[in-house]
């Protein structure tokens, strides 16, 4: 089955900075991966997924960058702020990342 | 249209009582999934079902545990027997289609069931 590891665990910036939020996939099978965002006391919601047939996808201040061959894939955010303090998952398949706490300093 | 629900939103039972939790999909979804979030740990998954039958149910972590899912629609989360580490919150989610073939497969999660064992 899938096995998907995320780093880091937690991620502190100061607002405006940029942050980048990395898993790797085990299942080359995979093709679908999707980033999910947790406010505290909320359901995951779903902010950009990439399909393994493009290397890159960005809405706004966030991107996804995916490598195949390494079976890698990143979240990256830009100019961030408050608001985007929450847990972030990433996917493949069923199984989900154990996830990144990212704080942002006013 | 509604989203997916999830009852009872709050359970507490005793060690060793039987517990059902219910989860209704978005209309049409045909994937659905069960995941069991511990407080501040991450989505343990659980079982997927496809349809009625279940490809994957490698997560269930005993044999107290098991869920059905009639009519392409609502399923059942049963734990048996319950101990204290099954305390969590249940996550139920859907999606319009399963894991294979690439496609844009988007999870809509519930607002979970909190079970608490005393």
């Amino acid at each position: 089955g899938e096995n998907v590891e995320q780093h880091p665990s937690t991620l502190s910036v100061q607002e405006g900075d940029s942050a980048v939020i990395k898993c790797t996939y085990s299942d080359s099978a995979s093709n679908y991966f999707p980033w999910y965002k947790q406010e505290l006391g909320k359901r995951p919601q779903l902010i950009i997924d990439i399909r393994s047939n493009v290397g890159e996808k960005k809405d706004q201040r966030i991107a996804v960058t995916l490598n195949k061959t390494a079976k890698h894939f990143s979240l990256h955010i830009t100019e961030t702020q408050p608001e985007d303090s929450a847990v972030y998952f990433c996917a493949a398949k069923v199984r989900f990342g154990a996830g990144t706490r990212l704080t942002v300093k006013p | 249209g509604a989203g997916v629900s999830q009852s009872p939103s709050n359970k507490v039972t005793e060690k060793g009582k039987d517990v059902e939790l219910r989860c209704d999909p978005i209309s049409g979804h045909t994937a659905l999934y069960w995941y069991r979030q511990s407080l501040g740990q991450g989505l343990e998954f659980l079982i997927y079902f496809q349809g009625n039958s279940a490809p994957d149910k490698s997560g269930l972590p005993s044999d107290r545990f098991s869920a059905e899912r009639t009519g392409g629609s609502v399923s059942t989360l049963t734990i048996q027997r319950t101990q204290q580490e099954d305390s969590a919150v249940y996550l139920c989610a859907s999606s319009r289609t399963g894991t294979s073939g690439g496609a844009r497969n988007e999870q809509f999660f519930g607002p979970g069931t909190r079970l608490t064992v005393l």
